[in-house]
């Protein structure tokens, strides 16, 4: 059973544009909800990371936006570049229990950005 | 420089040929995990480990073994590979000291193939 459903599979946007990326899980215990950025031939790195306790965080061009009860998290860039294109997936774990240690990730979403 | 250090980052097997994949980090952290990345799948996780001597099995665990006798090294053991192992392989590292995984630190990736 897939812990975070990530959509959509792949996202065009032209550059200047507002790229959206959304995941929904279902575990209410999570409590950790982070993004993780890939370009090809590399690891994935951390993007950005929200706890529920915050309905939206900023960094530079990047935000996440959190809807607890909706179970619902999303990632919007802002300003598009060619450069944000890339493999972005969500992910999300909880701190206690007997899955600690587990980070359940999205199926990913591949973004090309045009000039 | 802070990293994590796959081996080998290519290889090209046959079914059944015992192969292990180093993984090594040089920022002291306890927790080192183990994913496997598929078209499609995204990134699922295959063991993790928590601290020395302790390991746990991700959700897709079969056909694979780990050890952590040392802080430092992860390796990923197939005992009997096949096919279906066919895949691009990530190590992780995380200071984690409980609660979340917080921040994972990816190697470049081994790709794997089984012939």
């Amino acid at each position: 059973q897939q812990q975070v459903k990530q959509s959509p599979q792949s996202l065009i946007v032209q550059k200047g544009g507002i790229s959206i990326i959304n995941c929904a899980y279902e575990n209410t215990a999570f409590d950790y909800f982070p993004w993780y950025q890939q370009f090809p031939g590399k690891g994935p790195a951390l993007l950005i990371a929200i706890r529920p306790d915050v309905s939206e965080k900023k960094e530079g061009r990047f935000t996440i936006s959190f809807n607890k009860s909706a179970k619902q998290f999303s990632l919007h860039i802002m300003d598009s570049q060619p450069g944000d294109s890339a493999t972005y997936f969500c992910a999300a774990s909880k701190n206690r229990g007997s899955t600690l240690g587990r980070l359940y990730f999205g199926r990913g979403t591949q973004l090309t950005v045009w000039p | 420089e802070a990293q994590v250090t796959q081996n080998p980052r290519y290889l090209i097997t046959v079914t059944g040929k015992k192969l292990t994949v180093t993984c090594s980090q040089n920022m002291n952290h306890e927790y080192m995990s183990w994913y496997r990345q598929d078209p499609g799948l995204g990134l699922r996780q295959i063991y993790y480990s928590m601290n020395v001597e302790v390991t746990d099995k991700g959700d897709v665990p079969e056909g694979y073994k780990v050890s952590r006798k040392e802080k430092r090294n992860f390796p990923l053991i197939l005992e009997s590979p096949s096919p279906n192992q066919t895949s691009l392989y990530f190590c992780a590292s995380s200071p984690f000291a409980g609660g979340n995984t917080g921040e994972l630190f990816f190697g470049e990736g081994s790709r794997l193939t089984v012939l």
